[in-house]
């Protein structure tokens, strides 16, 4: 049992490059969620997905572009990279639980680094 | 707007010295408030869910308590591998199941 996974684990990029940050996870959680983490600050939601098909913005999408074409991936997607989006970026999935409270599975997390 | 404070930052231990983190919040209907663990290099490790004002979970030196405005982390005895990073998040109500998460209390404990 893999649990979430994430690809790549680290990453350079050039101003204005795109790239994709993969993520996959085999315990059928139908939420799934990608954060950045910047150093001394909180995790930031960037996108969430509540199933298959549906997504929407978190608190910090300006930049980033998502889509969940099955319940296992949900890939994050970056447009024209600018140094602010030097970060580490965190997928996490959970399952919806009657109590409502969710329990978030984290990926290993991807250094991505905009020069 | 839920908002979660992690206090202090930094917290440096002797071995078997205990503690406590603090993590005070607002948020408009709690329904949990979650402890993680955070290694360096790693993703966060779930510890405990609190869902109301007086409830308490303990695993192994770790205790967490809740109360309507805050919730504590107490660590007795600590040992080295205790060392991390502890996150603090709440979940308020909605179907998104959005957590918002502290700036994290980075526990090092000395031999």
């Amino acid at each position: 049992n893999a649990g979430v996974t994430q690809t790549p684990k680290f990453r350079i990029l050039k101003i204005g490059q795109s790239m994709t940050l993969q993520c996959t996870q085999d315990m059928n959680h139908n939420y799934m969620y990608w954060y950045r983490q910047d150093p001394g600050m909180g995790l930031k939601l960037i996108y969430y997905s509540v199933g298959a098909g549906i997504t929407d913005k978190g608190e910090v999408p300006n930049g980033y572009n998502v889509s969940r074409s099955t319940t296992e991936d949900f890939p994050l997607r970056l447009e024209l990279a600018a140094p602010s989006q030097t970060s580490v970026y965190f997928c996490a999935s959970s399952q919806d639980r009657p109590s409502g409270a969710n329990v978030l599975t984290f990926g290993a997390g991807s250094r991505l680094t905009v020069l | 707007e839920d908002q979660v404070t992690q206090s202090p930052e930094a917290l440096r231990l002797q071995e078997g010295e205990s503690s406590s983190l603090n993590c005070s919040y607002t948020v408009s209907g709690l329904r949990g408030l979650f402890w993680y663990r955070q290694d360096p290099g790693k993703g966060p490790e779930f510890l405990f869910t609190l869902y109301s004002a007086g409830e308490e979970k303990e695993k192994e030196r770790l205790k967490a308590t809740l109360t309507k405005k805050e919730s504590f982390l107490h660590i007795t005895a600590p040992k080295p591998e205790d060392s991390a990073t502890y996150l603090c998040a709440v979940q308020a109500g909605g179907s998104a199941r959005q957590l918002t998460f502290g700036s994290g209390t980075q526990l090092t404990v000395l031999p």
